[in-house]
């Protein structure tokens, strides 16, 4: 069992780009959450995705978006980058409340 | 609404002295407890967790954490600390419903002293 993984592992863009993460959840999860970890800070809950739908979402803006795919894996998306979305992305997968599984995180540089 | 607060960002101990990491936590409704550990460059990894039943909770690496509801509290511990517990740890609470989504603290990060 693979566990969660992310790609890439690590990325730099410039202000203004756009980025995709992508996320393959454990086998057997069915749902993929995604966090954004700030240097020094907790992790901040970013949204959910269950049966492809967008099923929670924590505070932030529309510039944030994911999808969820058939076999369960997930895109988080952002657009108009800005300097403050430099952070540790991680995705986490779960099915019903045995606890979520986190992936090894993709880190975001935008310069 | 549920939040976390872990008391103290950076703890100190020797190596083989008891570890201590403090939680409380808030919630208007009955909690779900996790601790979990991150690595230096690395995602976050399940410690133990509180869902229902027995309070105290035994988890990987020697650690167990236990859920006092009157204190609203769920301290991570462990007897003798080893050099490679040198880690930050995060206390996050959830609802207990499907799924829901994680609340963490700011995280502890723990360093074992020689």
């Amino acid at each position: 069992d693979a566990g969660v993984t992310q790609s890439p592992t690590h990325l730099i863009k410039t202000r203004g780009q756009q980025v995709t993460l992508r996320c393959s959840p454990k086998s057997g999860h069915d749902t993929v959450s995604w966090y954004q970890q700030a240097l020094g800070q907790g992790p901040q809950f970013i949204f959910q995705y269950y049966e492809e739908e967008e099923r929670q979402r924590g505070n932030f803006p529309d510039r944030f978006s994911g999808h969820q795919f058939p076999n369960y894996s997930s895109e988080l998306n952002v657009n108009a980058l800005l300097l403050g979305d430099s952070a540790l992305y991680l995705c986490a997968s779960s099915r019903g409340q045995g606890g979520a599984f986190f992936g090894q995180g993709t880190r975001l540089t935008v310069v | 609404a549920q939040s976390v607060t872990q008391l103290g960002s950076h703890v100190s101990v020797s190596e083989g002295a008891l570890v201590l990491l403090r939680c409380n936590y808030s919630s208007s409704v009955p909690p779900y407890l996790f601790w979990y550990v991150q690595y230096p460059n690395q995602g976050l990894q399940l410690l133990l967790k509180y869902t229902t039943g027995a309070t105290l909770v035994k988890g990987i690496n020697g650690f167990e954490a236990e859920f006092k509801k009157s204190e609203t509290s769920f301290h991570l511990t462990k007897p003798s600390a080893h050099m490679s517990d040198a880690a930050e740890y995060f206390c996050a609470v959830t609802q207990m419903n499907r799924d829901d989504k994680i609340i963490f603290g700011k995280g502890t990060r723990l360093h074992i002293l020689p």
